[in-house]
């Protein structure tokens, strides 16, 4: 069971470059959430999904887009890379709501330059 | 809106001491509390939970009790180890709320 799958593990991006980081989960989840980690400090929430078409923003959107057209699917786009968004980036789904348990991927460690 | 207060760490202890690490939480309706643990370079990893009031979650010695008179849901254990040490998340899901919110983290250093 491969649970939530991140891809990359590591990038490096120069200021002003896109990428996206993607997310995918085999359990049929239909929470799905997107958080970074800045060094030393907690998780804060991007973005998040409560199922296929629906995502809503969390605590710190601004520079990042999502989208959710499959279940399985939750990838996380930046559009122009700023060293403000040099962090670690995890995805996380749960199954009936946020009340049950959530698994993690491993996460992408992203630094912009 | 909905958050999580945790003690600022890093918390360091001699192994076979007694832990705690607190958190207080504030919620509209009653969502499940969790802890969650973060080994260095691993993602985030369940380690108990609780979904209602007087509710203990336990799991590995570790153990937390749903508080809703104080707002609290602290991590005990009763002798650590230092295979213990961590980043302990704790974080709040569900009842009024879609997000899963976390605190930020308690690093614990467990030493020999």
């Amino acid at each position: 069971n491969a649970g939530v799958t991140q891809t990359p593990k590591f990038r490096i991006l120069k200021i002003g470059q896109s990428m996206t980081l993607q997310c995918a989960q085999d359990m049929n989840h239909n929470y799905m959430y997107w958080y970074r980690q800045d060094p030393g400090m907690g998780l804060k929430l991007i973005y998040y999904s409560v199922g296929a078409g629906i995502t809503d923003k969390g605590e710190v959107p601004n520079g990042y887009n999502v989208s959710r057209s499959t279940t399985e699917d939750f990838p996380l786009r930046l559009e122009l890379a700023a060293p403000s968004q040099t962090s670690v980036y995890f995805c996380a789904s749960s199954d009936t709501s946020p009340g049950a348990r959530a698994f993690f991927g491993q996460g992408t460690r992203l630094t912009v330059v | 809106g909905d958050s999580v207060t945790q003690m600022e760490g890093p918390v360091t202890l001699s192994e076979e001491a007694f832990l705690t690490i607190n958190c207080t939480y504030t919620a509209t309706g009653y969502p499940s509390l969790f802890w969650y643990v973060q080994y260095p370079g691993e993602g985030l990893q369940l380690l108990l939970k609780a979904t209602k009031a007087d509710d203990k979650g336990s799991n590995k010695g570790f153990e937390a009790t749903y508080r809703k008179e104080t707002t609290s849901f602290h991590l005990e254990k009763g002798s650590v180890q230092v295979s213990d040490s961590a980043v302990y998340f704790c974080a709040l899901g569900g009842g009024a709320t879609n997000k899963l919110i976390f605190g930020t983290g308690t690093l614990l250093a467990v030493q020999p």
